[in-house]
């Protein structure tokens, strides 16, 4: 069964700081997809990254970057220098390389207070 | 990216009463949509999966009776909340994808509908 682990449930950070939230997936196939979402206060869902399984490579876009660790089953998301504008709830997700079956983490609020 | 949108975004109907959501492609064929529902403060969670011209596959503890789902063109799926009780407010979300099969494409989010029963 697939399952994804965000044990952060809020974190309150200070404007400019670095923040990192948590990811950690279970999956017994060999090939999936991982996702970061943003939800603002609107609800609406706004995508931030598709990672597959085969490429585990870091990536940066921005303030924002990502850790993938296929041996510890994480996919880490990273806001360097916060801001006010990054508050929301952020969720990861993984899903099959069919992309379907797409199950959620619990998600993590993250306050950014100026 | 690709568009999906929803309508209504919010509708507050009485208890009772049923209520249909659409979830449609704007500009791409989805042979594929899928419905999610998130509780305040809870994290999404997939409801059922349609895909065009055949009946959805509902996910275990979601009533088809009660969640009517019909994907009956390649841009629209309707879901129809059936006697709709204050239990069932919630916001509930679609995603649309093209194709399928061996080929993995995009699920792309609509903007959500607030459902509110009294």
């Amino acid at each position: 069964a697939q399952k994804v682990t965000q044990a952060q449930t809020e974190i309150s950070v200070v404007e400019k700081e670095d923040v990192t939230l948590d990811c950690v997936y279970e999956t017994r196939d060999t090939t999936y997809y991982l996702f970061w979402y943003k939800q603002p206060p609107s609800g609406e869902l706004v995508f931030l990254i598709r990672r597959n399984s085969f490429d585990e490579q870091n990536e940066i876009s921005g303030r924002y970057s990502w850790n993938f660790q296929k041996s510890t089953s994480s996919f880490n998301f990273t806001i360097t220098a916060s801001q006010v504008v990054d508050s929301a709830v952020y969720f990861c997700a993984l899903s099959d390389y069919n992309n379907n079956d797409m199950r959620f983490g619990a998600g993590t609020r993250l306050t950014v207070k100026p | 990216g690709a568009v999906v949108s929803q309508h209504p975004s919010r509708v507050i109907c009485k208890s009772g009463t049923s209520v249909k959501i659409e979830c449609r492609s704007l500009d791409f064929q989805a042979t594929t949509m899928f419905w999610y529902r998130q509780f305040p403060k809870q994290s999404l969670m997939l409801m059922a999966t349609s895909n065009e011209g055949s009946k959805a596959t509902y996910e275990q503890g979601v009533e088809k009776d009660k969640f009517l789902i019909n994907h009956a063109s390649l841009t629209l799926s309707t879901l129809t909340v059936t006697s709709a009780h204050p239990e069932d407010s919630s916001f509930y979300i679609c995603s649309a994808r093209e194709g399928g099969g061996l080929i993995s494409y995009e699920q792309y989010f609509g903007p959500g509908t607030r459902l509110t029963v009294t």
